[in-house]
């Protein structure tokens, strides 16, 4: 059935490093949405990519959507503890519902 | 824009207890979705609403779970019967829908439901 995939579920990285995670979906997506979610917090909108092959990019974070509309990235560069909380990322298919990737718990080491 | 309002935020309640949330959503908006979220995992879709028709129901949820969007405003949820298996945050999320627009979802601060 649908279902989006993301890993890794979890990532350490000492503060300056860069990061990245990956949602992929088995069948075309219309478009996708990524969260950030800060522990004891709910999920907080960051951007919507809608077009095949799109980037978009704030400030430090870029995310990008696959050609063909299964997979879509976010990479932060040079992270800051700031950063620290769970990313999700959330397919749609056909307008409608929104199915949600597990998440990948980002911590930061200072 | 005062947020998406949800109550209450904690539940405690015995095994086969009933138990209803509400939902008060961005009040222009027009869509209202629940979800369920457990530790380590993403929001897990319920149901959602457009206006106050029920667009659709996940199939992974039992008929103990119902819920309501009377004049497209806000919403109730209710489990009947509720088991150990329903402990959770129960995330209401409104949004805008307009055609092909961006629609971001705008979540509350969910009810976090405890059966003993």
């Amino acid at each position: 059935g649908q279902q989006v995939m993301q890993i890794p579920q979890y990532q350490h990285v000492q503060e300056g490093e860069d990061f990245t995670t990956y949602c992929n979906s088995s069948t075309t997506l219309s478009n996708i949405q990524w969260y950030k979610q800060r522990p004891g917090g709910h999920p907080v909108f960051l951007i919507q990519l809608v077009k095949s092959g799109e980037v978009k990019k704030q400030k430090r974070l870029t995310f990008q959507f696959g050609e063909a509309k299964k997979n879509s990235s976010l990479h932060i560069t040079a992270t800051q503890t700031t950063d620290v909380g769970t990313y999700f990322c959330a397919g749609r298919y056909n307008f409608n519902k929104f199915y949600f990737g597990s998440g990948t718990k980002l911590n930061v080491k200072p | 824009d005062t947020g998406v309002s949800q109550n209450p935020r904690h539940k405690i309640t015995k095994r086969g207890q009933n138990v209803t949330f509400r939902c008060d959503p961005i009040s222009e908006h027009n869509r209202l979705y629940w979800y369920r979220q457990t530790l380590g995992q993403g929001p897990e879709f319920l149901t959602y609403f457009q206006n106050e028709a029920q667009l659709e129901k996940s199939r992974l949820l039992s008929d103990r779970f119902s819920a309501e969007r009377p004049k497209g405003s806000f919403s109730t949820l209710e489990i009947q019967r509720t088991e150990q298996g329903d402990s959770a945050m129960y995330l209401c999320a409104s949004s805008l829908e307009r055609g092909l627009g961006i629609s971001p979802l705008h979540f509350g601060n969910g009810t976090r439901l405890t059966v003993t």
